[in-house]
């Protein structure tokens, strides 16, 4: 089965940091593309950050650029994002997606890890 | 504020057809494929149209794109009461390199 896990989320107090992890399965994840997006309770999605499947590109939306980090290690079939610096406004659901229906598009979906930013 | 534009929400009756709107510009629909996802309540997004107009296998074909200039829409014909939802779509943005969603629209199915 075609799969992307999520985890790693939890409570984090502002200016802390934490760890996402992505597990895929399923399907041969070094050749896909991969990408971070998020939702805020009760808004819409947000795109967070892409990375080409040899790893060797990335790219961050503004509001996250400087703060977060996104990896993957092909060999353990995972996808990382590290968040660091962290704020209220960061509190959110976090998906990570693959990129494999061409044209940008996110064709595998984990569930999603909720990440809350509170002291 | 969404790069992209969609209503927030659309309603119409059961087997009726509804279509949502996705404004844009040069930069991101203009130029990029687009592509639209639905997300059910509480669960994960799910990709419903990508490159424009194409069905990912297993979508119904009561869903169909299209895309003209900088503008894009969703069509879902027959509606029923499980596709309530909300819609999103997304492009890839040239000049910000980042991939956009639109704000999202919510589809109620009277």
């Amino acid at each position: 089965e075609v799969q992307l896990v999520e985890s790693g989320g939890g409570l984090v107090q502002p200016g802390g940091s934490l760890r996402l992890s992505c597990a895929a399965s399923g399907f041969t994840f070094s050749s896909y593309e991969m990408n971070w997006v998020r939702q805020a309770p009760g808004k819409g999605l947000e795109w967070l950050s892409y990375i080409s499947s040899s790893g060797s590109t990335m790219y961050y939306a503004d509001s996250v650029k400087g703060r977060f980090t996104i990896s993957r290690d092909n060999a353990k079939n995972s996808l990382y994002l590290q968040m660091n610096s962290l704020r209220a406004e960061d509190t959110a659901v976090y998906y990570c997606a693959s990129e494999g229906g061409g044209g940008d598009a996110f064709d595998i979906w984990g569930q999603g890890t909720m990440v809350t930013v509170s002291s | 504020q969404s790069v992209l534009t969609q209503p927030p929400s659309v309603s119409e009756a059961p087997r009726q057809r509804v279509t949502i709107s996705c404004s844009g510009s040069n930069s991101n629909i203009g130029d990029n494929a687009v592509n639209w996802y639905q997300q059910l309540p509480g669960k994960a997004p799910k990709l419903l149209i990508y490159y424009d107009d194409l069905l990912p296998s297993g979508v119904s074909d009561r869903f169909s794109g299209s895309k003209s200039g900088t503008s894009a829409s969703l069509a879902i014909s027959g509606l029923q009461s499980e596709d309530e939802a909300d819609y999103y779509c997304a492009a890839w943005d040239d000049s910000l390199n980042a991939v956009v969603f639109g704000g999202g629209t919510k589809l109620t199915v009277l």
